[in-house]
């Protein structure tokens, strides 16, 4: 198995509603990255974990919520999301945190809208 | 800080005919990676080539190469022979050669192939 996987393709939902996105991967990697990508624009990176603890957060606010319950699984938490959080929220990983060469390989993306 | 540039939003070429992506970056580190990603419509984001600044040789993937001027800190991309399918969005993006890095990445450029 070589790919990521990203669940679910689309999502929308309302600015009181709590929803997750879920990213898998089984190719034993060991760091794992939520990206946004707003429309036309570069991937920003939002949150890196290394060895299922996180290690960047790039000052995301609150509403989103890392969680990364075992080496294969990362979750990204949703609640009180605006409307400008509309985007498409990639996920990638990468082998060893510890190696000076990472390739990341990048999910299909989750296209979140926010009414 | 890193930063990376690229000065073309969008091109064009013919089915079959020869187009360069330019890239230009910013850095203080000497050992470092260079990256091309495509992101066609589906969004998936593909790793098309990459350059570890170490290496004088350019890197080559098929219809892919790059030109690598380390002292100018240029990465332009050459596609031959370009295809329907090579239509998508081109990322050329920086990692620093230490563990557990996040890519920067630059603007993009938009790349249409036509027939």
């Amino acid at each position: 198995d070589t790919e990521v996987t990203q669940t679910p393709k689309h999502l929308v939902m309302g600015m009181t509603n709590k929803k997750s996105l879920k990213c898998e991967q089984h190719m034993g990697h060991r760091a794992m990255y939520w990206y946004k990508q707003k429309a036309k624009k570069p991937p920003e990176l939002m949150f890196v974990y290394s060895y299922e603890k996180l290690s960047i957060n790039e000052s995301v606010p609150s509403r989103f919520s890392p969680e990364c319950p075992n080496s294969s699984l990362l979750n990204l938490h949703l609640h009180a999301l605006q409307p400008e959080d509309s985007a498409l929220y990639l996920c990638a990983s990468s082998q060893d945190p510890a190696h000076p060469y990472n390739e990341q390989f990048f999910g299909p993306g989750t296209r979140l809208t926010v009414l | 800080a890193q930063t990376v540039t690229q000065s073309q939003p969008e091109m064009s070429v013919q089915e079959a005919e020869t187009v360069t992506l330019s890239c230009t970056y910013d850095t203080s580190e000497n050992n470092y990676y260079l990256f091309w990603y495509k992101q066609p419509p589906s969004r998936q984001m593909i790793l098309v080539i990459r350059q570890e600044a170490y290496k004088q040789q350019n890197a080559t993937e098929n219809r892919f190469s790059v030109n690598f001027q380390k002292a100018a800190k240029s990465f332009s991309l050459k596609i031959s022979d370009s295809q329907l399918g090579d239509t998508a969005m081109y990322f050329c993006a920086f990692m620093k050669q230490a563990g557990n890095t996040p890519l920067v990445f630059g603007k993009g450029t938009r790349l249409s192939v036509i027939a």
